[in-house]
């Protein structure tokens, strides 16, 4: 069994400032795949970024980027310039690849930036 | 750019009844899914399907749960006899595939109300 932990539940950031949100990983799992996504007070959830747990580079998307630490089953998301449209709930989230489908997600941290 | 849609939105039922929770994958995706989020909660994986079969299932999707894909556009989950604590928001996600790496796209969602 999985496990995602995210131990940040809450953060303000300025705009144009970075943030980092903190994501480890528990799997016995050789091979994985991690994810995040936002939701906005919307409600939606919408995909940001990917990490294979076999790529050696780290994932960017724009201003996100992935700082993969695989030894120490790490998966912290950057954004760069925050901005106010930011402001929202962000979800970790991992899947074995012999059950690609199946997303365990990590409990959310809230972003709010600030002007 | 294609999306996921759900319908309803919002969907208020009493205890017992049954409700249809309906989804429209985005066309060309092969792999569909359904999740939900409990208020404040973290979103749980419910189901995957693939070529008009259930791949996984979690726990929580006992024999109250079903899904189907009727035709060839619409995904649907239905929930036999509600109870309160099926309260939550319901999230439809579809991927092109499930076998490699390949992002979920979600929908919006449906906020069901038990009452």
């Amino acid at each position: 069994a999985q496990k995602i932990t995210q131990t940040q539940p809450g953060m303000f950031v300025q705009e144009k400032e970075a943030v980092t949100l903190d994501c480890t990983y528990d799997t016995s799992d050789q091979s994985y795949g991690l994810f995040w996504y936002k939701q906005p007070s919307s409600g939606e959830m919408i995909f940001l970024i990917y990490q294979g747990s076999y790529d050696e580079q780290n994932a960017t998307e724009g201003r996100y980027s992935l700082n993969f630490q695989k030894a120490r089953k790490s998966a912290n998301l950057v954004i760069s310039a925050s901005q106010l449209g930011d402001s929202a709930m962000y979800f970790c989230a991992m899947t074995p690849t012999d059950s690609w489908g199946k997303l365990q997600f990590g409990a959310g941290t809230q972003v709010v930036v600030t002007p | 750019e294609p999306e996921v849609t759900q319908t309803p939105s919002h969907q208020v039922t009493q205890m017992g009844q049954e409700v249809i929770l309906r989804c429209v994958p985005i066309s060309n995706h092969l792999y569909f899914y359904w999740y939900r989020q409990i208020l404040g909660q973290k979103v749980e994986f419910l189901v995957s399907f693939y070529n008009n079969e259930i791949s996984e299932k979690s726990e929580i999707f006992d024999d109250q749960f079903s899904v189907e894909r009727p035709d060839g556009s619409n995904f649907t989950l239905k929930i036999r006899s509600t109870k309160l604590e099926d309260s939550a928001m319901y999230f439809c996600a579809s991927s092109y595939s499930g076998t490699v790496p390949s992002e979920q796209y979600f929908g919006p969602g449906t906020r069901l109300t038990v009452t």
